[in-house]
């Protein structure tokens, strides 16, 4: 059974400070992953995706890959208040993506 | 490109009827997906066609759902008939799969409230 699990949240973060996200995933065949972000009441967008193990950055982001732990974490460095949003994590198995369920994330000013 | 287009974006009806939710994928991808995003049960892949061939529909909830794609550019979603539990947004995705990468491109949602 595939299942993706992240804290709900809400995690709030001040302004300017580093957030960090975390998922845990199942199942061990999965190759790909990646991190969507939702605005209330918008469509999810893709920010980062990842395959490999270790670290991917892409400006103020940071994926970072765990296959043998099965973890996947997402970084935002100097965190602004319009990096407030539900943040999904995804795995991809190549049948489909299998999503978390996301975590709330509060930057404070 | 105009992105992945669904309507209507909302749609209000009571309890017995029938409803159909309308996806235009992005011009040459070959996966449609359709999901469901509740509070209780997050997003929630419900059927995905890969060149408007059903590949696995394991996640649509009963009978009472039915997705096509008769072409390339256009999918539906029907549930008949409608009960309050199915009031969601549904979301409309498609792709182009290359390699290990495989980024979905949502659509604008539709929100469905069955009274």
């Amino acid at each position: 059974q595939k299942e993706v699990e992240q804290n709900s949240g809400p995690l709030s973060v001040p302004e300017g400070a580093i957030a960090s996200l975390n998922c845990t995933y199942s199942d061990r065949g999965s190759q790909s992953f990646f991190w969507y972000r939702q605005y209330s009441g918008k469509s999810p967008e893709l920010i980062m995706f990842i395959y490999s193990n270790g670290d991917k950055e892409d400006g103020r982001f940071t994926a970072q890959l765990n296959k043998a732990s099965q973890y996947v974490s997402l970084l935002i460095r100097d965190s602004q208040p319009s990096d407030s949003a539900t943040y999904l994590c995804a795995v991809d198995r190549a049948d489909g993506l299998t999503f978390g369920k996301g975590t709330h994330l509060i930057i404070q000013p | 490109d105009a992105g992945v287009i669904q309507s209507p974006r909302h749609e209000v009806t009571e309890m017995g009827q029938e409803v159909t939710l309308r996806c235009k994928p992005i011009s040459g991808h070959d996966y449609l997906f359709w999901y469901r995003q509740t509070m209780m049960r997050g997003l929630e892949l419900l059927i995905y066609f890969n060149n408007n061939v059903p590949i696995d529909d394991s996640g649509m909830p009963e009978d009472r759902f039915s997705a096509k794609m008769p072409n390339a550019s256009f999918s539906t979603l029907k549930i008949q008939p409608s009960e309050p539990r199915d009031s969601a947004v549904y979301f409309c995705a498609s792709s182009f799969r290359s390699g290990l990468f495989n980024e979905q491109f949502f659509g604008p949602g539709t929100r469905l409230t069955v009274l």
